[in-house]
């Protein structure tokens, strides 16, 4: 089963927006990963959030995670166009060991 | 420093063939991951090794996988007899620790199969 399941799957937004995007899971976790990808090619780690944290904050970018809904955002403020890319979000649940499930992601448009 | 490397970056085979995939995590880290990619899909994942103990295979889809992972560093899957399906991109990653330590995983720039 799809344990992180991200909505929306395309979002299209103008350079300077913000953009949101929402993750669901289903089981407990350890902790909830952020990821990006351009070009469908390597990942790069955008950032970790605690299952006993409830917001987190790094530069343009803010976590929340609310483990009663099962569910975490990520919001990019003031868009660029070099924002545009896939996210995912991953979990490292309790029963999983370390291995991580990703989601399916969210392709970001950001136009200029 | 060095990040996670992955050879070769791009892959051509014909179906039948046996491959191998090659991954140089960052030194240091114990624990090593592979995942794939089908097109436009999330990541799957595959097997992970953490320290010497014996690796998490659970996620390999067949019996034609197999992954090693020599002297705690490099490691390698291999796919054989590859079929169509098998084309995706396979992504390494590696992280200081494993089983629901908090170090994120560093992911290489991963080795898009395509098989014929």
């Amino acid at each position: 089963s799809q344990q992180g399941e991200e909505d929306p799957q395309a979002l299209s937004i103008q350079e300077g927006e913000n953009a949101t995007m929402n993750c669901s899971y289903k089981t407990s976790i350890n902790n909830l990963q952020w990821y990006r990808q351009n070009s469908g090619r390597g990942l790069v780690h955008l950032i970790l959030i605690r299952s006993n944290e409830r917001e987190k904050h790094s530069g343009r970018l803010r976590v929340t995670l609310d483990t009663s809904k099962k569910s975490s955002s990520l919001l990019i403020t003031a868009s660029r166009a070099a924002d545009t890319a896939s996210y995912f979000c991953a979990t490292d649940g309790e029963t999983s060991g370390s291995r991580l499930t990703f989601g399916e992601g969210t392709q970001l448009t950001v136009n200029p | 420093g060095a990040g996670v490397s992955q050879s070769p970056s791009n892959k051509v085979t014909e179906k039948g063939k046996d491959v191998e995939l090659r991954c140089d995590p960052i030194s240091g880290h114990t624990a090593l991951y592979w995942y794939r990619q089908s097109l436009g899909q999330g990541l799957e994942f595959l097997i992970y090794f953490q320290g010497n103990s014996a690796p998490d295979k659970s996620g390999l889809p067949s019996d034609r996988f197999s992954a090693e992972r020599t002297g705690g560093s490099v490691s390698t899957l291999t796919i054989q007899r590859t079929q169509q399906e098998d084309s995706a991109v396979y992504l390494c990653a590696s992280s200081l620790v494993g089983a629901g330590g908090l170090s994120p995983q560093y992911f290489g720039p991963g080795t898009r199969l395509t098989v014929l």
